[in-house]
Formats: C-alpha cells, structure tokens, sequence
C-alpha cells in the first residue's frame, strides 16, 4: 500500500460526459500529480500540483482541468468525454516539489471506460 | 526532449532464469532513473532509483547501474521467480521544467515467468 487513495476505482460513463477523479495524497506530502495509462500512449504525465500551485504541465487536453485543494487532495476533471479518453489514470505523491531524486508513490488508480 | 526507450517484450522466461531488461534515455543535464513495477491488477511500485552516474540502485534482487557514458540503466536479477511476473517500466525525472518535477516513461516490459 503507497499510501496515495483514488476514487473511484472503476468507471463507466457515456461520450460527452463530464466526470471527476478524486486522490489524497500520502500523509505530508505536498505534490500529486496525476498520468494517463492508456494502450496506444502509455505513461503520459498530466498535471503536477505543489502545495495547491500548478507546477508542471504535461500533455493533459484542454478538456481535462485539476486543481489541489488546501487538505491537499486533489481532483482531475474530465469532461466532453470521447472513446479515446478511456484509460486507466494514476495519482501519485511526493513529498517535494523539485527534487531530482524525489521519490514519487503511485495510487492503484481509476479505470475509466467511455461508452 | 526527453525520452526513455526500453526493450520490447514480452519477456519469458523459466523460474531461476537471468534476467536483463534494456533501458536507454536521452535527457537535457542529469535526472535521476527509475525502475517502477506494476503487477497485474495493481498501481506503480517504486523498485530501485538512482540519482548520478554511477549509482546502482538495487532492491528485492534487481539491480540497475546508472551508466552516464551509454546512457543506460538496465535492469538485471540473477535467479528470477514467478512472483516477479508484471510489466517493468524504466523511467527518468524530467529536469527541463524549473518549477516541478515529472516522470518520463518508458513503453514497459512484460515478464512472465514460468515454473
């Protein structure tokens, strides 16, 4: 167990809709950052937050958006949902920021299957 | 940019087999590597990390030499069990944003191990 928490573990929604993963971090950390799983594409990363502030960006769409919140978890949300948006999306944490070496702890993640 | 490429698997091999599954980068100044694991059904566990050339990071029998000059860091196990089965991922921290810190993947590596 890392530690990090996603829900929901599974989920299946119809194209166009919105949906909304939730994850809390490991206990202190201060980063999370979310990747995309997906057949075609592999590991993408998405997004990172620090302490509540956008610190990286990866190849996340416009359709998608996340946001840290003061408790320090943290939501990605999806919406106008296509087939090709169905993946499997991890959360991870760390303690730091901006640290070479940084240790980062995956969640299990959240299967989404568009329909 | 940044890039991680491994070999491509499937990997089978007989339980007390060697084991190397190739990794090479390209990376801007000096990230840190990384092998994560996922067995099936679950999320990325960290297995080893080393953070300057040189290094060997090592953990539950694997091994893995950060090799600056091939820029490399392949990962090896003498005796390998059927409980190693899962997909390896080989990955390095991307050190071109200034203000946080992601991971760059490699495609993974699929080990099945038999008895």
């Amino acid at each position: 167990d890392s530690g990090v928490t996603q829900t929901p573990k599974h989920l299946i929604t119809a194209t166009g809709q919105r949906v909304t993963l939730r994850c809390s971090p490991r206990s202190g950390d201060l980063s999370v950052y979310w990747y995309q799983q997906s057949l075609d594409q592999g590991l993408q990363f998405l997004i990172q937050y620090y302490n509540g502030e956008e610190r990286a960006k990866g190849n996340i769409l416009e359709r998608f958006s996340a946001q840290q919140f003061p408790d320090l978890h943290s939501e990605l949300n999806l919406s106008s949902l296509e087939l090709g948006d169905s993946a499997l999306y991890f959360c991870a944490s760390s303690v730091a920021g901006q640290h070479s070496g940084n240790t980062i702890y995956f969640g299990e993640g959240s299967w989404l299957t568009v329909v | 940019g940044n890039s991680v490429t491994q070999m491509e698997g499937p990997v089978t091999l007989s339980e007390e087999a060697f084991l190397t599954i190739n990794c090479t980068y390209t990376a801007t100044g000096y990230p840190s590597l990384f092998w994560y694991v996922q067995y099936p059904g679950e999320g990325l566990q960290l297995l080893l990390k080393a953070t300057k050339a040189d290094d060997k990071g090592s953990n539950k029998g694997f091994e893995a030499t950060y090799r600056k000059e091939t820029t490399s860091f392949h990962l090896e196990k003498g005796s390998v069990q059927v409980s190693d089965s899962a997909v390896y991922f080989c990955a390095l921290s991307d050190l071109t944003n200034q203000a946080g810190t992601a991971l760059i993947f490699g495609k993974g590596t699929t080990l099945s191990v038999s008895s």
